[in-house]
């Protein structure tokens, strides 16, 4: 069968570093996504890995290895409004994506 | 603004009643989507339509159907609704849905319908 996985939650400080993990097991692969979703709304796109290395946008890099079946989200200069659920997300060989359940991630002051 | 609306908001709904979500998008996207979000689950694929006039299964389409007769529209149906369909309902679209063609095909996601079956 197909699997994501990444920890149900996680605590940070505010003005920290965070990495979430997200590991998978896919039939094929075409691409990982990472989404960030605010309680009771809808998920927004975060970053597109589609090949291995790290992909670096403002505070928010996302790295890839396939080799591994493994990527990372990392957001640095936490900042209140990160809190949030980070959703992982692969694209399997029919082009469909396969989510993660999330992570839940709280700031703390 | 562009984007993607869905209707409505929130839905109590008794046991056996028929229902229909509405999702509109309105930046000519070939694809759409219709997910349902659990809690401690990930999003679960209901349908999906890759083009106007054709439609196809997910990962959880029994008790749902749909119908993609333009590209801007495209309900999801309850025939007799359950409990175990009570969940929180979201629409997306992409461009292009069967390929990327160097691009990432990103989907973007409506509000969100939250719908209690009682």
């Amino acid at each position: 069968g197909q699997n994501i996985d990444q920890p149900t939650e996680m605590t940070a400080t505010e003005g920290a570093i965070v990495q979430i993990n997200c590991t998978y097991q896919t039939s094929g692969f075409n691409g990982l996504f990472w989404y960030q979703q605010h309680a009771g709304e809808a998920p927004t796109f975060l970053s597109y890995n589609v090949l291995d290395g790290l992909e670096e946008k403002g505070r928010f890099s996302s790295f890839l290895s396939r080799s591994k079946g493994y990527s990372y989200l990392l957001l640095k200069e936490l900042q209140m409004k990160d809190s949030a659920s980070y959703l992982c997300a692969v694209r399997d060989s029919n082009y469909q994506l396969i989510w993660g359940a999330g992570t839940k991630l709280i700031i703390k002051p | 603004i562009a984007g993607i609306t869905q209707a409505p908001t929130s839905q109590i709904l008794a046991a056996g009643r028929r229902m229909t979500l509405r999702c509109t998008q309105d930046m000519r996207h070939n694809a759409m989507y219709w997910y349902r979000q659990d809690l401690g689950l990930g999003l679960r694929l209901i349908h999906y339509s890759n083009t106007a006039g054709t439609t196809g299964k997910g990962e959880v389409p029994d008790g749902y159907s749909v119908s993609r007769a333009n590209t801007d529209d495209f309900p999801l149906t309850l025939a007799s609704a359950v409990p175990s369909q009570t969940s929180v309902y979201f629409c997306a679209s992409s461009e292009s849905g069967t390929s990327f063609e160097g691009g990432t095909d990103t989907q973007y996601f409506g509000p969100g319908t939250r719908l209690t079956v009682l």
